[in-house]
Formats: C-alpha cells, sequence, structure tokens
C-alpha cells in the first residue's frame, strides 16, 4: 500500500480564497482524521470520521472549516474564506480503530497570504 | 491546565546516553497512550505504545506508564544522532485523542 496520499503538498493562496485539501487513507482503515500543526499550538485534532461518518468535529475551529469524506477511499478539507492565521500543516491520518495505530500522511503546508 | 503537557526542549542528550522524556496527563480516565517520533519537515510515526502500568520495551526504546501519578515517559538507551526529532504524546480516552506540543531531542554526536 502507497500509505496515506494527501493532495497537494504545498498551497499558497490569498486571503478569502477557498482552500481544499485532499486525503486519500490507506486501503481498509475505518478511521479517519483530519489534524493542524503549528508552532503555537502542536498538532490538534480537527474531525475525525468512522466508516464515513463524522464522529468528532470539536476541534473545527469554526464555520469556515468543513470536512467530507463521501466514500472510503477520499476526504476533503475545506476552508472558506481562507484567512492568514489558517497558515499551517494539515495532516490527514487513518487507522484501522482508535486503539490502533494512525498513519499520517505527508501533509499539506498551506500558507495564506 | 493543559490536558496532555511535555517539556518543549530542546533536551539535548549526548550520543551513547539514555534519553528520558516525559508527559503528564490530566484525565484520570485515560487508557491508552502513544509516542510519536516527528522528523523536522516530516510526518509523525508511532514508536510505541501503552496501555498498561509498567514498563514496555521494544529494543531501544522503553515506555513507561504510571496512571496513579498519571505520567508517562519513554526512554531511549545508547542515544543515537538520529534520535534527534520531536516526540509527541498522544493520550487516548474513549474517543477522544489529545497530543501535546512535543519534546526536541537533540543528541549530541
Amino acid at each position: 500500500d502507497a500509505g496515506v496520499i494527501q493532495s497537494p503538498r504545498h498551497e499558497v493562496t490569498e486571503m478569502g480564497q477557498e482552500v481544499t485539501l485532499r486525503c486519500k487513507p490507506i486501503s481498509g482503515h475505518d478511521y479517519l482524521f483530519w489534524y493542524r500543526q503549528t508552532m503555537m499550538r502542536g498538532l490538534e485534532l480537527l474531525i475525525y470520521f468512522n466508516n464515513n461518518v463524522p464522529i468528532d468535529d470539536s476541534g473545527m475551529p469554526e464555520d469556515r472549516f468543513s470536512a467530507k469524506m463521501p466514500n472510503a477511499s477520499f476526504s476533503t478539507l475545506k476552508i472558506q474564506p481562507s484567512e492568514p492565521r489558517d497558515s499551517a500543516v494539515y495532516f490527514c491520518a487513518s487507522s484501522l480503530s482508535l486503539q490502533n495505530e494512525q498513519f499520517f500522511g505527508p501533509g499539506t503546508r498551506l500558507t495564506v497570504l | 491546565q493543559k490536558e496532555v503537557e511535555q517539556n518543549s526542549g530542546p533536551l539535548s542528550v549526548p550520543e551513547g546516553a539514555i534519553a528520558s522524556l516525559n508527559c503528564t496527563y490530566s484525565d484520570r480516565g485515560s487508557q491508552s497512550f502513544f509516542w510519536y517520533r516527528q522528523y523536522s519537515g516530516k510526518s509523525p510515526e508511532l514508536i510505541m505504545f501503552i496501555y498498561s502500568n509498567g514498563d514496555k520495551e521494544d529494543g531501544r526504546f522503553t515506555a513507561q506508564l504510571n496512571k496513579a501519578s498519571q505520567y508517562v515517559s519513554l526512554l531511549i538507551r545508547d542515544s543515537q544522532p538520529s534520535d534527534s526529532a520531536t516526540y509527541l504524546c498522544a493520550v487516548r480516552r474513549d474517543d477522544k485523542i489529545i497530543f501535546g506540543k512535543g519534546t526536541r531531542l537533540h543528541i549530541l554526536p
């Protein structure tokens, strides 16, 4: 398996633009997680899905953020409109269960100017 | 009080010595504990996990859990320059997983 795949790897956009981050989890993993990492706040869990259903979105910063998982092999994290404070590395991870190891994708480095 | 706390470091350890990384957590009902290693510019990868009180050894790594005192530690024996990274502690209770901010470890050649 290729591991967790994320795209794009880097994104530079201007304030106010819509940003869409994409993730393909490891096949057979029932859980998918979206994280944001910054120097100030560390690694923060934004939302996670179980069998394509959002379970906990309490980490989503505000209404500008939304996430979907239309099928078992694809998820998106959308920011609309984007703001400079959204600049961070966004990781997607997947796992067999909450008790198991999470496998992280390479991350998307987002810069909002 | 932060839910999962780690000293941000950097922690500098001579090559060949034992590196000791600590993590404290606030939720007494926490069930599983994970240590992830993250190299600069890379994604986190699992080093070890532990569920029960006591020690768990895997090669040069030992995880130690003390639920009464609410801390978990990671010992790295015979430290190598390749161990230089940020180590993230993660704590799970039920369906909630929280990561600490990590400790930067620097192994001095």
